[in-house]
């Protein structure tokens, strides 16, 4: 299966704190994407990282990539009450046209 | 914005009856793809499809059906509605990488 799986389930931090969450899978990937799901909404695309990148930024994420391992990790920096959603991470076997395959999500709680 | 358009946004029906949930592409995308949010089986894969035709297949139900048309709108018509039906709704287009760009969804809930 291409679905990712996110560590942890939950996380809860203090504004101004940094957020780690991790991703792993079990295919190869040509692209591993990542997504944030305020409660109720829809999906927002946050950042994609290809499979030839180890590391990519983007604002007050940064996300890694290890191919090896098969993981990822994001990072929010400066963590903020408004980054409160839920984090899915999506491997993608190819660079388009596939389905995306989400996990349960890490469910990130910022406290102000 | 994600620029994908999804109606209804909320939907209350009683078991048993048939519903279509519509959803408008971003302009220029092909790809369709349809997805079921539960609380007990989190965010499934359903449909998709691309420039009208079938392309892949989930967890969808015989009871449920899609489909995509020529100006790239597409349905997702459910029947034969049980309780366990109730869930969000979502619509995504496909990116030039891959990506996906999601609608607000449609809430479904079976009474």
């Amino acid at each position: 299966s291409q679905q990712g799986e996110e560590d942890p389930q939950a996380l809860s931090i203090q504004e101004g704190e940094n957020a780690t969450m991790n991703c792993s899978y079990k295919t190869s990937i040509n692209n591993l994407q990542w997504y944030r799901q305020n409660s109720g909404r829809g999906l927002v695309h946050l950042i994609l990282i290809r499979s030839n990148e180890r590391e990519k930024h983007s604002g007050r994420l940064r996300v890694t990539l290890d191919t090896s391992k098969k993981s990822s990790s994001l990072l929010i920096t400066a963590s903020r009450a408004a980054d409160t959603a839920s984090y899915f991470c999506a491997p993608s076997p190819n660079s388009g046209n596939t389905p995306l395959v989400f996990g349960k999500g890490t469910r990130l709680s910022v406290i102000a | 914005d994600s620029g994908v358009t999804q109606t209804p946004k909320h939907l209350i029906t009683a078991t048993g009856q048939r519903v279509t949930l519509r959803c408008s592409p971003r302009s220029g995308d092909l790809s369709v793809y349809w997805y079921q949010q539960s609380l007990d089986q989190g965010l499934q894969f359903l449909i998709q499809y691309y420039n009208g035709e079938e392309r892949a297949k989930g967890n969808i139900l015989e009871r449920f059906s899609a489909q995509q048309f020529p100006d790239l709108h597409s349905e997702l018509n459910l029947s034969s509605l049980e309780l366990g039906d109730s869930a969000l709704y979502f619509c995504a287009t496909g990116g030039s990488h891959g990506e996906l760009f999601f609608g607000e969804g449609s809430r479904l809930t079976v009474l």
